[in-house]
């Protein structure tokens, strides 16, 4: 596509349930990242994917949290027994091959409300 | 990645200059600025960059110190619709993780 995609835009959980966030970066790059950014807040780095590197999870919170990329593509970000804390725009950016001339292009995020 | 330091939050008169300052003071050699803008409820947007020089785009410009300690975005003519939140980052390009500030607010007021 055009632009990084993500899916769902919003998602209300209950407190303990797990939740899967979708990101469809942007065609051929190579670069994708996770953010967290809590209401009224700036970004918080969680994890940062490039090729077939190991992933850069050195911002994931605890153990709840997990990331997994299929190859260049599709990543999700997973947040298991969701606890209040967690809710907040859980944003996906994407750059192409480690080099960013253009900077980041974001997409616009999940908003995750836990219940 | 060396931390920068910018003001809470501005105001700018629509039509004029808006000039936002950030301060990098542990910049390195390698490590070029980055400003990057979020309007409500959107993903943040790219605008510029530069390590040395001052640079010019579609958008703004971006001006550097000599010693690198400092910069300023400026929007010449700032429009309503550059209300957001301005964010100036430091970093290696092609680097990992970017760790993005509490940023500056800015107002553009008719």
């Amino acid at each position: 596509g055009a632009g990084v995609s993500q899916s769902p835009s919003n998602k209300v959980t209950e407190k303990g349930k797990d939740v899967e966030l979708r990101c469809d970066p942007i065609s051929g790059h190579t670069a994708l990242y996770w953010y967290r950014q809590r209401l009224g807040q700036g970004l918080e780095f969680l994890i940062y994917f490039q090729g077939n590197s190991a992933p850069d999870k050195s911002g994931l919170p605890s153990d709840r949290f997990s990331a997994e990329r299929t190859g260049e593509s599709v990543s999700t970000l997973t947040i298991q027994r969701t606890q209040q804390e967690d809710s907040a725009v859980y944003l996906c950016a994407s750059s192409p091959a480690g080099q960013d001339n253009y900077g980041y292009t974001f997409g616009s995020g999940t908003r995750l409300t836990v219940v | 990645d060396a931390k920068t330091t910018q003001p809470p939050s501005m105001d700018c008169a629509e039509g004029r200059a808006a000039n936002l300052p950030c301060n990098h003071s542990t910049i390195s050699g390698n490590e070029y600025v980055y400003w990057y803008r979020q309007i409500h409820s959107q993903g943040p947007q790219y605008i510029i960059h530069g390590l040395k020089n001052n640079e010019t785009n579609e958008m703004a410009s971006l001006i550097i110190t000599e010693d690198r300690k400092s910069s300023t975005l400026i929007l010449p003519h700032a429009t309503l619709r550059d209300t957001a939140v301005y964010y100036c980052i430091v970093r290696v390009t092609g680097g990992f993780k970017t760790i993005f500030g509490a940023g500056t607010r800015l107002f553009v007021k008719a």
